[in-house]
């Protein structure tokens, strides 16, 4: 079946690491995908990852990827006060066309 | 600003009446989606085309809905004799196939409050 589940919310201190974690279904998923949404803004891709990898580092950003347990997770370092949002995660279900996404995780920095 | 854009962004109607939402994707982009987010959600995979043709729905989409993408440019998305159940944000994204990573580029979506 198709399902994400995401923890729904986070809140750290500014300066500290943000973890993000994501598990999802599909096996076949070419590609594993953080979408963030801003108040008020669309959707945008924040960073993706390729189904055989297990680690991306996109400056402060690192997706790690464990297709056994299919477990995703986005960490943020140095966390800033604009990095406050819903970060959604999504996998490319049935290898390609449409994302399903997950509930989102609601991110809080307080300074 | 070449980005996808959707139109109305905000809709107010009663309960019955029908609406008509409009999506123009990137123009380079042959793939087009709709979906639907509810507050506290994720988006919900509604319909995608590629080109003109609508290759997939979901089974949740009702058939008070329909969507047309008639010259596989910009999409429609009607929905008919609405109820407050439909009160969500309508987003739209595009995308292009044979693009390596697959991502959905989106919208800022369409609010609808159904009264």
């Amino acid at each position: 079946g198709e399902d994400v589940e995401q923890s729904l919310f986070l809140s750290v201190r500014e300066g500290d690491s943000s973890v993000i974690n994501c598990t999802y279904t599909d096996s076949s998923s070419t590609y594993l995908y953080w979408y963030k949404q801003e108040p008020g803004a669309g959707l945008q891709l924040l960073t993706y990852i390729f189904s055989n990898m297990d680690m991306k580092q996109d400056q402060r950003l690192t997706v790690l990827l464990n297709k056994k347990d299919k477990h995703l997770s986005l960490r943020i370092a140095d966390t800033q006060t604009g990095d406050s949002a819903i970060y959604f995660c999504a996998e490319s279900y049935n290898q390609g066309g449409k994302l399903i996404f997950g509930q989102g995780t609601e991110l809080s920095v307080k300074p | 600003d070449t980005g996808v854009s959707q139109d109305p962004r905000h809709k107010i109607t009663k309960r019955g009446q029908n609406v008509t939402f409009r999506c123009d994707p990137i123009s380079e982009h042959n793939r087009l989606y709709w979906y639907r987010q509810t507050l506290g959600q994720g988006p919900e995979f509604l319909t995608y085309f590629q080109n003109e043709a609508q290759l997939e729905k979901s089974r949740l989409l009702s058939d008070r809905f329909s969507a047309e993408r008639p010259k596989g440019s910009f999409s429609t998305l009607e929905i008919q004799r609405t109820e407050q159940g439909d009160s969500a944000m309508y987003l739209c994204a595009s995308s292009l196939v044979g693009r390596v990573t697959g991502e959905l580029f989106f919208g800022e979506g369409s609010r609808l409050t159904v009264l």
